[in-house]
């Protein structure tokens, strides 16, 4: 177990919605990462938190967009939901500003949208 | 662009044999490579990783290669045991990067 929780763990919406994502980290990290997880493909990064300051981003709309919190936890917000959102949200913890990116990944958040 | 490519798509092993799986990168300034295995239903977890200054890394019946100037890197597992089977993904970064690049995943079946 890598200590990163994830709520809800499944969750159904309807299209238009607007859906939230959490994520603790492990303890003694201060960086949160997410990624979409499409049936059958690998991860896809959305953004990297940081201290509470976004950190980079990958090729994903401006209706994803994420806080991080003095405790390091983390919120993934996405509006106007689409269809092709369904998929496996991930978070991944990890200690920022380390020449070596190593990520613990969470069980993820199953979203659904009809 | 970044890009990892990973292959087989799928691998079927009997008990007790070797899988091999391959990836390669093509940011030459990506430094370290880690390997994760994703059961059904769960997060990938993190189960070996190499660093650009590395050719091998053991642990236990894993092992991983690495060759930078070929922007190869492989997955060995020896002796496979049914609860090997899951889908492994590669994935590459880069030095302070952000984000972990994945491949498309490999996934192994090992039978009894």
């Amino acid at each position: 177990e890598t200590g990163v929780t994830q709520s809800p763990t499944h969750l159904i919406k309807t299209r238009g919605q607007q859906v939230t994502l959490r994520c603790s980290s492990q303890s003694g990290h201060n960086t949160v990462s997410w990624y979409q997880q499409a049936l059958g493909q690998g991860p896809q990064f959305i953004f990297q938190y940081y201290r509470e300051e976004e950190n980079g981003r990958g090729n994903f709309p401006p209706r994803f967009s994420g806080l991080q919190f003095p405790n390091y936890s983390s919120e993934l917000n996405v509006n106007a939901l689409e269809l092709d959102d369904s998929a496996l949200y991930l978070c991944a913890s990890s200690l920022g500003g380390q020449e070596y990116n190593e990520q613990f990944f969470g069980p993820g958040t199953r979203l659904t949208v009809l | 662009g970044e890009n990892v490519e990973q292959h087989p798509s799928t691998l079927s092993v009997q008990e007790g044999d070797s899988a091999v799986i391959k990836c390669t990168y093509s940011d030459s300034a990506s430094n370290y490579f880690p390997w994760y295995k994703q059961e059904l239903g769960k997060g990938p977890q993190l189960i070996i990783d190499i660093r650009s200054n590395v050719g091998e890394k053991k642990d236990q019946r894993i092992a991983v290669t690495l060759n930078k100037t070929a922007k190869h890197f492989s997955l060995h597992i020896t002796e496979t045991q049914p609860e090997d089977s899951a889908v492994y993904f590669c994935a590459a970064s880069w030095v302070y990067g952000d984000k972990l690049i994945f491949g498309t995943g490999t996934r192994l079946q090992v039978f009894p």
